[in-house]
């Protein structure tokens, strides 16, 4: 089937705008996280998704960064106020409940903020 | 706290060299350990993995040994080729879900 994929693949922002970020994860698998790579840099872990629920949002950088993830599929990171640190690949992966630490990532987006 | 240290690159090869990647990892409890492989312009994707101490994952002529008491999961392959050309990286699993990743290692492998 269809692995996990990511929208858009490139974003390019003014400082200050509002941005979403949107990642569909392989069918049926009901874990759900985010994670920030900077240049040069391993992949951060930002906020995992158990259902529709985040159940740990411990990696998110500030109250600008939030997620969502209402029909336990699709899950959305929003930045607001976009800051020129935001910029960076953002990646997303899935997992099913039987694969405890078997995670499988998007292609990422990446994110300039001018 | 967990963490993953992998061999700083950059890692320049000719065809049919031997390659070796160390990785060394700090984690409470019973990690599991991974290697992804980035390929120039794709995503990540996972390479191989093992689960628990002794275990050996094996892929695509990669290798890496679970070994507990060095807390190692070095990455190798004995022929390398030019397809192999990438960003390695090491990650391990407390396991809580959290990833964590080593810096990555590119390699490049010249013809």
């Amino acid at each position: 089937g269809a692995g996990v994929s990511q929208t858009p693949s490139n974003k390019v922002t003014e400082k200050g705008k509002y941005v979403e970020l949107r990642c569909d994860p392989i069918s049926g698998h009901t874990a759900l996280y985010w994670y920030r790579q900077s240049l040069g840099q391993g992949p951060e872990f930002l906020i995992y998704f158990q259902g529709t629920g985040a159940a740990d949002d411990s990696g998110l950088p500030n109250d600008r960064f939030f997620a969502v993830r209402p029909e336990g599929s699709v899950s959305t990171l929003k930045i607001q106020r976009t800051e020129r640190g935001d910029s960076a690949v953002y990646l997303c992966a899935s997992s099913s409940m039987g694969q405890a630490g078997t995670q499988y990532f998007g292609p990422g987006t990446r994110l300039t903020v001018l | 706290g967990n963490s993953v240290t992998q061999m700083e690159g950059p890692v320049t090869l000719s065809e049919e060299a031997f390659l070796t990647i160390n990785c060394t990892y700090t984690a409470t409890g019973y990690p599991s350990l991974f290697w992804y492989v980035q390929y120039p312009g794709e995503g990540l994707q996972l390479l191989l993995k093992a689960t628990k101490a002794d275990d050996k994952g094996s892929n695509k002529g990669f290798e890496a040994t679970y070994r507990k008491e060095t807390t190692s999961f070095h990455l190798e392959k004995g022929s390398v080729q030019v397809s192999d050309s990438a960003v390695y990286f090491c990650a391990l699993n407390p396991p809580d879900y959290k990833l964590s990743f080593g810096a990555g290692t590119t390699v490049t492998v010249r013809a």
